[in-house]
């Protein structure tokens, strides 16, 4: 069964660098995700990416954030100056339909990211 | 704007007893509402959807769950718990279109006692 990967599964950085997180998804998907899970928190929408562009984002994907799919595998999420409230599960997600139709969301397994 | 609300951040049940987790939720336009379940150290995986069709959704592990459009709910249940439910569970909504992001709950924190 065809599946969302993210790699790597723990990153460690330090406060002011970069991060790349990086995912595969479904590979005849059209829609992909990023939410992220503050530890306790619920899960919340980043960024939707669709037809090699940003299609929704949400307040918190602000300026230090980028999204890319730099082939037609990959699809990375770039924090360029990390902060400790950084921290947090990432989470990619793609989806297949078009418009308005029965669409799900699947997942990956989550980065987990730590600011130190 | 669309949000969600689960009543009860934790739910405790013995085995073998009916699960019911709430749901709420807010929306201006007709939604597609979905629940996910999170083992510890996992992603997320999608138990079942509501998209317009049935009003009682079955999905997997023998969770299922009932669109109330008069109560704006999508509580899910099972009937009998299994120790193997144990996990967190949200539920989510969206409403407009492929690109949106799922609005989540805050999540229920499922306990099985034996």
């Amino acid at each position: 069964e065809p599946e969302v990967t993210q790699t790597p599964s723990h990153q460690v950085t330090q406060m002011g660098q970069e991060v790349i997180l990086r995912c595969v998804p479904i590979s005849n998907h059209l829609y992909f995700y990023w939410y992220r899970q503050i530890l306790g928190q619920k899960v919340e929408f980043l960024v939707s990416f669709y037809n090699n562009e940003i299609s929704e984002k949400s307040e918190i994907f602000d300026d230090q954030f980028s999204v890319e799919r730099p082939d037609g595998s990959n699809f990375t999420l770039k924090i360029r100056s990390t902060k400790l409230e950084d921290s947090a599960m990432y989470f990619c997600a793609s989806s297949g339909a078009s418009g308005r139709g029965s669409y799900e969301q699947y997942f990956g397994p989550g980065t987990r990211l730590t600011v130190t | 704007a669309q949000s969600v609300t689960q009543l009860g951040s934790h739910v405790s049940v013995s085995e073998g007893a009916l699960v019911l987790l709430r749901c709420n939720y807010s929306s201006s336009v007709p939604p597609y509402l979905f629940w996910y379940v999170q083992y510890p150290n996992q992603g997320l995986q999608l138990l079942l959807k509501y998209t317009s069709a049935a009003t009682l959704v079955k999905g997997i592990n023998g969770f299922e769950a009932e669109f109330k459009k008069s109560e704006t709910s999508f509580h899910l249940t099972k009937p009998s718990a299994h120790m193997s439910d144990a996990a967190e569970y949200f539920c989510a909504v969206i409403s407009g279109g492929g690109a949106d992001g799922l609005t989540f709950g805050k999540g229920t924190h499922l306990i099985i006692q034996p």
